[in-house]
């Protein structure tokens, strides 16, 4: 079945720096890839997503990049803000019955 | 409003005393979806469900029973609970094109 490895568990930026997320797949029949942010105390919420017929998509601050051959995926988020301070799962859905499968969430810090 | 709810969102409760913690959502999805969260461990299912009356077992299952009578609702059930279950439990719902949309949490104390 499908794995999702995601890395760092923690990642600490400096306020108006970029921050990068990397998750690996391995069911290469995955075709939908969504970021969750979940800040603390409150619900996972989708803040991005991306197909599999996509290389990248790009919403403000917030970019996702899918690079299919490699089986992974990266969140990119820039000129980051003390807001942005979350945990963000990154997940891969194999389509064959409409689970997500999640990576094991990264602890974003920014130091203002 | 499209939303998810989940009732109750702290429960404080004793090993062995049955509970039930109901979720329902009013968007029309066909899938629905329960995860516990634990420090560290991410968000696990426990179950899920493709349609009214079709239910499977996700990741953690043991201890958890659900149903899908209706199509807006996806109860948890906790036959028997034991101090292992205590969590933070999330009910997720989506359409097929499979954003999932969360309800806002059920923290479940068991002493």
């Amino acid at each position: 079945g499908e794995n999702v490895e995601q890395h760092p568990s923690t990642l600490s930026v400096q306020e108006g720096d970029s921050a990068v997320i990397k998750c690996t797949y391995s069911d290469s029949a995955s075709n939908y890839f969504p970021w969750y942010k979940q800040e603390l105390g409150k619900r996972p919420q989708l803040i991005i997503d991306i197909r599999s017929n996509v290389g990248e998509k790009k919403d403000q601050r917030i970019a996702v990049t899918l690079n299919k051959t490699a089986k992974h995926f990266s969140l990119h988020i820039t000129e980051t803000q003390p807001e942005d301070s979350a945990v963000y799962f990154c997940a891969a859905s194999p389509n064959s019955n409409y689970q997500l499968i999640w990576g094991a969430g990264t602890k974003l810090i920014i130091k203002p | 409003e499209a939303q998810v709810t989940q009732n109750p969102r702290y429960l404080i409760t004793v090993t062995g005393k049955k509970l039930t913690v109901t979720c329902s959502q009013n968007m029309n999805h066909e899938y629905m979806s329960w995860y516990r969260q634990d420090p560290g461990l991410g968000l696990r299912q426990i179950y899920y469900s493709m349609n009214v009356e079709v239910t499977d077992k996700g990741d953690v299952p043991e201890g958890y029973k659900v149903s899908r009578k209706e199509k807006r609702n996806f109860p948890l059930i906790l036959e028997s609970p034991s101090p292992n279950q205590t969590s933070l439990y999330f009910c997720a719902s989506s359409t097929y094109t499979d954003t999932q949309y969360f309800g806002p949490g059920t923290r479940l104390t068991v002493l």
